[in-house]
């Protein structure tokens, strides 16, 4: 079974609009990981968070994680055509593997 | 992208043919990855490494081998291909001793089994 969940599987928004995409897992986690798909490519890490943060920014891209409910959002701010993508969320348990979610396919129209 | 390249990109092949995929590395990184990506299911670990002949078993590792005979190749052998191992296969690399936990991804091979 994945340990993480994604929600929505499938997002459309206009230009502009913000976009946010959740994360839920079972276990616990040492941290978080978000990955952007382009079609036909391989995925590109977007951002890391570790299990004692709460919160991190990195451009347009906000990341929250709430290990209590154990779960995490993603928000990519004023979006743009070219965040068109599949978004991943991958967590990294001590194991030391990542273990990743179905994904979140997002459509952003001009 | 990560100097991540893979071998073939595509391959069509026949059910009981052995398959090999190639992932090269130019980065030296400790860790290689292989995952297979299929509708529905995300990404799953079918082996990792650890270092030259240092190998462990992923999620879905029944039907498949690999070796790492130097630090830059990492290989994936189908021994006895099936239709159910037509997917997507993306080799990854890490290298947690320096520089956190992320991991950076090939390009994919598309793998189609008749």
């Amino acid at each position: 079974s994945q340990q993480g969940e994604e929600d929505p599987q499938a997002l459309s928004i206009q230009e502009g609009e913000n976009a946010t995409m959740n994360c839920s897992y079972k276990t616990s986690i040492n941290n978080l990981q978000w990955y952007r798909q382009n079609s036909g490519r391989g995925l590109v890490h977007l951002i890391l968070i570790r299990s004692n943060e709460r919160e991190k920014h990195s451009g347009r891209l906000r990341v929250t994680l709430d290990t209590s409910k154990k779960s995490s959002s993603l928000l990519i701010t004023a979006s743009r055509a070219a965040d068109t993508a599949s978004y991943f969320c991958a967590t990294e348990t001590n194991t030391g593997k990542l273990i990743f979610g179905q994904g979140t396919t997002l459509q952003v129209k001009p | 992208d990560a100097g991540i390249t893979q071998s073939p990109r595509h391959k069509v092949t026949e059910t009981g043919t052995p398959v090999t995929l190639r992932c090269h590395q130019t980065e030296n990184h400790r860790y290689m990855y292989w995952y297979r990506q299929d509708p529905g299911h995300g990404l799953r670990l079918i082996h990792y490494s650890y270092g030259v002949k240092d190998t462990d078993k992923g999620e879905v590792s029944d039907g498949y081998s690999v070796s790492r005979s130097k630090t830059e190749d990492f290989l994936l052998t189908l021994e006895s291909a099936t239709s159910s191992q037509t997917s997507v296969y993306f080799c990854a690399i890490s290298d947690p001793s320096g520089r956190g936990e992320t991991q950076y991804f090939g390009p994919g091979t598309r793998l189609l089994v008749l």
